[in-house]
């Protein structure tokens, strides 16, 4: 089992949708989240970064995180097709270093 | 600031040849890292560095080699390339708190 499960889409979505992209992971040692977005032939630029459970909003974009259901999502509302990507989490164990444990990443398509 | 520089963008090799992938960072970050990134696989370390002189293994480490003799460097090495190593490698570097910021990748196919 993997330790953390990103259903891999593809996603598809009209313009103007509100989107939820989710990751769920099995080891409660895992503190510390990150969302990335990655676009075709780049590289992944970070979008969100959260510790606490609960909701942190930035522009189009909440994340959340349950600790308790070791479950955490990203919501993209009014989505544009700029946002048609790969959006992959990453979670790690501690407040420091850098071992990133990613998902999958799902494909996400927002038509115009 | 050119942020974590990737080359080559693209290399095609034979099976047993050798290479080296570079990456340099020009942030000052202490914390550099090697991914490579395989179809529904996501992301998995390689190699990371938490400074210069100082490395370790991260979840596929077999087939590459690291070094960090600079700050600013940190280059992979495949020892003998093998057809599974076929893949897109990414270099990313960080503060020790702060999440990792990637470069745009080197495409490897290993014919």
């Amino acid at each position: 089992q993997k330790e953390v499960e990103q259903d891999p889409g593809p996603l598809s979505v009209p313009e103007g949708a509100i989107v939820s992209l989710n990751c769920t992971y099995s080891n409660s040692a895992f503190q510390y989240f990150m969302w990335y977005r990655q676009y075709s032939r780049k590289g992944p630029e970070l979008l969100m970064y959260t510790y606490s459970s609960g909701n942190k909003e930035d522009g189009r974009f909440t994340a959340q995180v349950d600790k308790s259901s070791k479950y955490i999502s990203l919501f993209i509302r009014d989505s544009q097709p700029s946002d048609s990507a790969t959006y992959l989490c990453a979670l790690r164990r501690g407040e420091y270093g850098n071992k990133l444990v990613f998902g999958a990443g799902t494909i996400l398509r927002v038509k115009s | 600031n050119a942020g974590v520089t990737q080359t080559p963008k693209f290399q095609v090799l034979k099976t047993g040849q050798s290479m080296t992938l570079q990456c340099a960072q020009d942030m000052n970050h202490e914390y550099m890292s090697w991914y490579r990134q395989d179809p529904g696989m996501g992301l998995r370390l390689i190699h990371y560095s938490v400074g210069a002189g100082i490395t370790d293994q991260g979840e596929v480490p077999n087939g590459y080699n690291v070094s960090r003799s600079t700050t600013e460097d940190f280059p992979l090495r495949l020892l003998s390339a093998a057809p599974s190593q076929t893949s897109v490698y990414f270099c990313a570097s960080s503060t020790n708190r702060e999440p990792q910021h990637f470069g745009d990748g080197t495409r490897l196919s290993i014919l």
